[in-house]
C-alpha cells in the first residue's frame, strides 16, 4: 500500500503559539485531506485540497497541497485549548478509486 | 442525529465469539468503508463497498467479513474474535457523485475489547 509519513508524532505547545505539521507520501496523490479527531469521536474533515500548489484556509487553519504532489502541510495559527486532538492527513492517488490512505496522526496538546 | 451511526459504541467480548458491528447512514452515499484505529497507527482500511453489489478487501481484511445489506447499511463481522482485534473501529461514507468523492465522513466509532 501507499506510505504516508506524518510528522511530528506529537506536539506540546502553549496557547497562542502557531503549529505546523506535514505529511509526505511515497507516491503522487491527487487529493489531500486533513482531519481532526477529538477523544471519543470520529475524525472530522477540516480541509480538502484538490490541486497541486493549492493553499486553502478554514479559520485559523491553513493547508497546502505541495507542488510535487507528494506532500501537504497544515498550519494552525494562534492555537487555543480547543485545538487539542489528533490531526490526520489523508491522501488519494489516481489509481486507488476513492480509497484514502491515512498518516499516523499528530497528537496536539495545548497548554493554557 | 448523526449522519453516520455506529452500533454498539462500546463492546466487550470473549475470545472466539462472533460479533457484528453495524453502521447506517442517512447521507445517501453509495460508498462505505470500515477502518480500524490502533494507538499511533492511524486508520487502516479493512473493507470497502462502492455500491450494494460491490465488496472489496482493504489492507487488513484477514479475520473480518462484511455485508452491505442496503445502500444505507454496512456491517462488519468478526467470525471468531481474538485479543489483537481489540481496537477502535470506524465506519465512513463518501459520495462519488459530488465530484469530491474522496471526502470521507466518519461515524463516532465502536470501541471493541476482546478478552
Amino acid at each position: 500500500g501507499q506510505q504516508l509519513n506524518q510528522s511530528p508524532q506529537s506536539m506540546f505547545i502553549q496557547e497562542g503559539e502557531d503549529v505546523s505539521m506535514n505529511c509526505t507520501s511515497s507516491s503522487i496523490f491527487n487529493t489531500w485531506l486533513w482531519y481532526k479527531q477529538e477523544p471519543g469521536e470520529g475524525p472530522v474533515l477540516l480541509i480538502a485540497l484538490y490541486k497541486a500548489g493549492e493553499l486553502t484556509s478554514n479559520g485559523r487553519l491553513t493547508a497546502q497541497f505541495g507542488i510535487t504532489r507528494k506532500d501537504s502541510f497544515l498550519n494552525i495559527s494562534a492555537s487555543i485549548p480547543s485545538d487539542v486532538g489528533i490531526y490526520f492527513c489523508a491522501g488519494q492517488g489516481g489509481s486507488t478509486l476513492g480509497r484514502l490512505y491515512f498518516g499516523r496522526g499528530t497528537q496536539l496538546t495545548v497548554w493554557p | 442525529d448523526a449522519d453516520v451511526t455506529q452500533t454498539p459504541r462500546n463492546r466487550i467480548t470473549k475470545t472466539g465469539k462472533r460479533i457484528m458491528l453495524e453502521c447506517s447512514q442517512t447521507k445517501g452515499h453509495d460508498r462505505m468503508y470500515w477502518y480500524r484505529q490502533d494507538p499511533g497507527l492511524g486508520l487502516q482500511l479493512i473493507y470497502y463497498s462502492f455500491d450494494v453489489k460491490d465488496i472489496n478487501k482493504g489492507e487488513i481484511s484477514d479475520g473480518y467479513s462484511v455485508s452491505r445489506q442496503a445502500q444505507a447499511k454496512f456491517s462488519l463481522s468478526l467470525e471468531s474474535a481474538i485479543p489483537n482485534q481489540t481496537a477502535l473501529y470506524f465506519c465512513a461514507t463518501s459520495d462519488p457523485a459530488s465530484g469530491q468523492n474522496t471526502e470521507a465522513f466518519f461515524g463516532q466509532g465502536t470501541r471493541l475489547t476482546v478478552v
